[in-house]
């Protein structure tokens, strides 16, 4: 069964970092485009990272030079690594599995929590 | 601010036609990149409503169809029901973007 399982999000205080973890079931995520996609509490859907097949990596203006996104083959894991956190990084963060020259998520984790806040 | 527009809410009485719309530009629908949609209860995970401008994936009903002309696209409804209430997202690949994909800024379907 295809499956994407989020985790470690918490709360955690202004600059300080967090690492958000993705475990895939049912599929290799190195064989997929795979993405974090963002919801700010009554907001709407934000994509904030892609990792291609390939390695190739992108990410929204919003996390630019924040945030790393990675994946572990060897234990099928997407990673998310946040620093320098700020208060409107407060969301949940899913994990998604896109489909390849569509770009439409076929895919989605349940979601972590994040917030931000002293 | 998105880069694809969406009304904020658009409602419907059980048994109406509703219809939400997604406008673009030349960088994303009006490039001819596809329009999916998603549906988003609360609490939960949204979950892929049509792919590829006008496809339903297995299980949706085909009183969800989608269409696409120029710089929109359109999510239509037909036989509204109680249980279709929820926030409605479009979303693209947008050429102009760091990060290529973009959301609409979702809408709110209210079944009176």
């Amino acid at each position: 069964d295809v499956q994407l399982v989020e985790s470690g999000g918490g709360l955690v205080q202004p600059g300080g970092s967090l690492r958000l973890s993705c475990a895939a079931s049912g599929f290799s995520v190195s064989s997929k485009y795979m993405s974090w996609v963002r919801q700010a509490p009554g907001k709407g859907l934000e994509w904030v990272s892609v990792i291609y097949s390939g390695g190739n990596t992108n990410y929204a203006d919003s996390v630019k030079g924040r945030v790393t996104i990675s994946r572990d083959i060897s234990k099928n894991t997407l990673y998310f690594q946040m620093n320098s956190l700020r208060a409107e990084d407060t969301a949940v963060y899913y994990c998604v599995r896109l489909v390849y020259y569509y770009y439409y998520v076929d895919v989605w984790g349940k979601g972590t929590t994040v917030t931000v806040s002293s | 601010q998105s880069v694809l527009t969406q009304p904020p809410s658009v409602s419907g009485a059980p048994g109406q036609s509703i219809s939400i719309s997604c406008t673009g530009s030349s960088s994303n629908i009006g490039a001819s990149y596809d329009v999916h949609w998603y549906k988003q209860l609360p609490g939960t995970a949204p979950k892929l409503l049509i792919y590829a401008n006008a496809n339903r994936p297995s299980g949706v009903p085909d009183r969800f169809s989608g269409s696409k002309s120029g710089t929109s696209a359109s999510l239509a409804i037909t036989g509204l029901q109680a249980e279709d209430e929820a926030d409605y997202y479009c979303q693209s690949y947008d050429s102009s973007l760091s990060v290529h994909v973009v959301f609409g800024g979702g809408t709110k379907l209210t079944v009176l």
